[in-house]
């Protein structure tokens, strides 16, 4: 166990929804980061967030966003869905943020979304 | 930040040593290389890091070579509980961009009872 919680574990929507996933980082650690993870595109970083700022974006649709509270848990907001959102998301998180080496990133189970 | 080559799979039999290589033929000076692994069905989990010299921790080895163009990730004695895809990825300590990582194909580890 990672520490690192994300909920649900599995969501089903159909096409042009709207869902959001949440995710909460072990205790103490301020950095979030989020993943899309498909058949064919692998491991993909989307964005990260550190104490509550965006800190760096990856490959993330204009329909996606995401946003970081106060108490530091996480959601990525996914909307006008499309049959190729379909992934998985993983959420992990990191004591800080300034790409030190000590800098482990801790994965979530991560939420399965199958868009139909 | 610098490319991965990983072979897409390998496999070993039970309690043997295992050699997961990864080229990286344009790492920079400042790049350190980060060993993560996944699991079925579970989220990428870390392995190893290192610079220069080789590393050892509970989980595994790290032996990278002196002009640091590659590096093998040694599992000392497979189980059953190693098979998973491996990920060597690069990151840069001087980018102030974040922290994120790129993950390539990995190597996807099968282990023979």
């Amino acid at each position: 166990d990672s520490g690192v919680t994300q909920t649900p574990k599995h969501l089903i929507t159909a096409t042009g929804q709207r869902v959001t996933l949440r995710c909460s980082p072990r205790s103490g650690d301020l950095s979030v980061y989020w993943y899309q993870q498909s058949l064919d595109q692998g491991l993909q970083f989307l964005i990260q967030y550190y104490n509550g700022e965006e800190r760096a974006k990856g490959n993330i649709l204009e329909r996606f966003s995401a946003q970081q509270f106060p108490d530091l848990h996480s959601e990525l907001n996914l909307s006008s869905l499309e049959l190729g959102d379909s992934a998985l998301y993983f959420c992990a998180s990191s004591v800080g943020n300034s790409g030190r080496w000590a800098d482990t990133q801790y994965f979530g189970p991560g939420t399965r979304l199958t868009v139909l | 930040d610098a490319k991965t080559t990983q072979p897409n799979s390998m496999e070993s039999n039970e309690e043997e040593p295992v050699h997961l290589p990864c080229n990286h033929s344009t790492i920079s000076g400042t790049d350190y290389i980060h060993w993560y692994r996944q699991l079925p069905s579970q989220g990428p989990e870390y392995v190893i890091h290192g610079l220069t010299s080789n590393v050892n921790n509970r989980m595994a080895s790290l032996a990278i070579a002196e002009d640091r163009k590659s590096s093998t990730l040694i599992l000392h004695r497979a189980t059953l509980r190693d098979a998973a895809v491996y990920y060597c990825i690069l990151r840069d300590m001087k980018r102030n961009t974040g922290n994120q990582f790129y993950f390539g194909t990995g190597t996807s580890l099968t282990v023979i009872p």
